[in-house]
């Protein structure tokens, strides 16, 4: 399978504890997205990485928010300290190009429930 | 600011007939567009694009239609087939900034 994969696809966890996502793009897309996504609503955009840089972080991205893409392959979104509110699906999306106009191709997602 | 939404948070049509998705945006500076297709518990699947220098884009039986003076794109399904029951989002970009997302139109297709 050459598409976007993310692990783990489900998580549950207890208010307060630390979770962590990963993310593989697509081989040799070298833009990374992640998107948060509620019930019934569409995609929001949180961070972007370009290779191994970060360019990007939305306001929806609290400082209990971190990502990573250390050698500009896959990527790691976690999530200290979780609270009810961030139960939400977690997609991730690569593309290749010199821009974010350029087609992103969306993972599976990690759907996270905090109890 | 921007906005982009859709009319019909939901829609259902005969299983044969012809389907139309529609999205408003309030962004006039955007000048391209993805339409998605998000089946449960999958990632949004590309499905078609169109940049504001067009008003019309075909693919394999889906249209997508460009109306710049009202702000609106709209996608055509042709013969929808019960696979193609799904969430349908919208998606547009201004110049290549961060893509906006609208809420979502979920299509059920009737036997």
């Amino acid at each position: 399978d050459t598409g976007v994969s993310q692990n783990p696809r489900h998580k549950i966890t207890k208010r307060g504890q630390n979770v962590t996502f990963r993310c593989d793009p697509i081989s040799e897309h070298n833009r990374l997205y992640w998107y948060r996504q509620t019930l019934g609503q569409g995609p929001e955009f949180l961070t972007y990485f370009q290779n191994e840089a970060q360019l990007e972080k939305s306001r929806l991205l609290s400082d209990r928010f971190s990502a990573e893409r250390p050698k500009g392959s896959f990527s790691t979104l976690e999530i200290q300290r979780t609270e009810q509110g961030d139960s939400a699906m977690y997609l991730c999306a690569s593309s290749l190009g010199r821009s974010r106009r350029e087609t992103q191709y969306f993972g599976p997602g990690t759907r996270l429930l905090v109890l | 600011g921007e906005n982009v939404g859709l009319h019909l948070p939901t829609l259902s049509v005969q299983e044969g007939d012809n389907s139309i998705i529609n999205c408003a945006y309030s962004n006039s500076a955007s000048d391209y567009f993805i339409w998605y297709k998000q089946e449960s518990g999958k990632g949004p699947q590309f499905i078609i694009d169109i940049r504001s220098n067009m008003d019309k884009r075909q693919g394999q039986r889906v249209t997508v239609l460009l109306n710049k003076t009202v702000k609106h794109l709209s996608l055509q399904i042709a013969a929808t087939q019960p696979g193609d029951s799904a969430v349908y989002f919208c998606a547009e970009n201004n110049y290549g900034q961060n893509f906006v997302f609208g809420p979502g139109t979920r299509l059920s297709v009737l036997p």
